[in-house]
């Protein structure tokens, strides 16, 4: 079982947004503003899309968002594109002794 | 070309050690902190170590502690992880990943990955 609760798969449409919930607790999600999201095709290495709840890196597109309530960090992407059908994991950073946990992953599918 | 390049894993019997290594280039290394972090087949990723930029700090997940050791050569521009007492639930995909520069704790960069499996 995995520290973070992540949606097991997710589905839209080409054009559609959609959202991934990634629950934690208060030692984790909701107690610091350390939460990252990884897009990851298998075979592939994982990519990161937002850092520190909504940062985006440099070349990552801005239909990739980030946010947080409480103890739920959420990925939204919008212009659902088919390129985009991979495995989506949340982080988050969870005080100097776990350090890292990670989501259970969300496989998203393009209809 | 910015990159990082894994290497070492193949199929060791239970009890047995591994060394992977993680070979990285176009940056500069020794201003990252350096993570490894396993994928098991068919499961999620799971954090398994991290070493700040001068090695003087390390840190392990449970499920390794005691048997695993991670570590750095600066002027190799190489990450290391020593498996040993090796487990069939250590069977995982190793990834390293370099941590973003400034106090936010995420992986701006990955390798692809070695395979390591624990069978006899």
């Amino acid at each position: 079982q995995s520290a973070l609760t992540q949606p097991a798969s997710v589905s839209g449409s080409p054009g559609q947004s959609i959202t991934i919930s990634c629950a934690g607790t208060s030692s984790d999600v909701g107690a610091y503003k350390y939460v990252s999201w990884y897009q990851h095709f298998s075979g592939k290495a994982p990519r990161l899309l937002i850092y520190d709840v909504n940062m985006r890196p440099s070349g990552v597109s801005n239909r990739f968002s980030g946010s947080k309530s409480d103890n739920t960090a959420s990925l939204t992407i919008s212009g659902l594109q088919a390129a985009d059908e991979a495995d989506y994991y949340c982080c988050s950073y969870a005080g100097s002794a776990t350090y890292v946990v990670f989501g259970g992953g969300t496989k998203l599918t393009v209809l | 070309e910015v990159q990082l390049v894994e290497a070492g894993g193949g199929l060791v019997q239970p009890g047995g050690s591994l060394r992977l290594s993680c070979a990285a280039s176009g940056f500069t290394f020794s201003s990252h902190y350096m993570h490894w972090v396993r994928q098991a087949p068919g499961k999620g990723l799971v954090w398994v170590s991290r070493i700040n930029s001068d090695e003087s700090s390390t840190i392990y997940a449970d499920s390794v502690k005691g048997r695993f050791t991670i570590s750095r050569d600066n002027a190799k521009n190489t990450l290391y992880l020593q498996m040993n007492s090796l487990r069939d639930e250590d069977t995982a995909v190793y990834y390293c990943g370099r941590g973003i520069l400034g106090p936010a704790v995420a992986f701006d960069m990955w390798g692809q990955g070695t395979m390591v499996t624990v069978s006899s």
